[in-house]
């Protein structure tokens, strides 16, 4: 089955600076990467995705790469503010299959 | 904006015992998801659902789990026999297709003592 590897595991930048955070996959199938925010005590928030026919998506601060030849992508926040504070999760997915494996989780602090 | 909704928000039950965690997904998806989270770990793929039978199930999904769809709304898990390992955080999910965004209920909070 799919194995999602994410990493750091915690990261902690001062606001306005870029964080990274960066995920591989083995499943060469999978061609569905969403990341889900999480924070604390509440419910994983989906905050952008990406398929595996587009190499880059931008959303305002938020962008995501993919490489499906290296099987890894890539979540960068640019111009980081202090609500960006939370625990960050990619995931994989095939196409016509609903078992999404997720990565263990990167927790952002962004010191004021 | 609609909502997942989930029911109780903490469940605390004796180790043996069986519990029911309940769900509305978003009323015009058709995909169903249950999700576990130990405390400080990783969010895990439990099962999906999609015209009212399993589609998906993850190893973690063996014979002491199952879900249902009672009626047109709901949608439950069930644990027949709860073990101390069960005590996490269940996350339902709906989607309204395949590989598409996927909303999150608030969880059900399960402590097993």
């Amino acid at each position: 089955g799919e194995n999602v590897e994410q990493h750091p595991s915690t990261l902690s930048v001062q606001e306005g600076d870029s964080a990274v955070i960066k995920c591989t996959y083995s499943d060469s199938a999978s061609n569905y990467f969403p990341w889900y925010k999480q924070e604390l005590g509440k419910r994983p928030q989906l905050i952008i995705d990406i398929r595996s026919n587009v190499g880059e998506k931008k959303d305002q601060r938020i962008a995501v790469t993919l490489n499906k030849t290296a099987k890894h992508f890539s979540l960068h926040i640019t111009e980081t503010q202090p609500e960006d504070s939370a625990v960050y999760f990619c995931a994989a997915s095939r196409a016509h299959n609903n078992d999404m494996r997720f990565g263990a989780g990167t927790r952002l602090t962004v010191k004021p | 904006e609609p909502e997942v909704t989930q029911t109780p928000s903490h469940q605390v039950t004796q180790m043996g015992q069986e519990v029911i965690l309940r769900c509305v997904p978003i009323s015009n998806h058709l995909y169903f998801y249950w999700y576990r989270q130990i405390l400080g770990q990783k969010v895990e793929f439990l099962v999906s659902f999609y015209n009212n039978e399993i589609s998906e199930k993850s190893e973690i999904f063996d014979d002491q789990f199952s879900v249902e769809r009672p009626d047109g709304s709901n949608f439950t898990l069930k644990i027949r026999s709860t073990k101390l390992e069960d005590s996490a955080m269940y996350f339902c999910a709906s989607s309204p297709l395949v590989a598409q965004e996927q909303y999150f209920g608030p969880g059900t909070r399960l402590t097993v003592t």
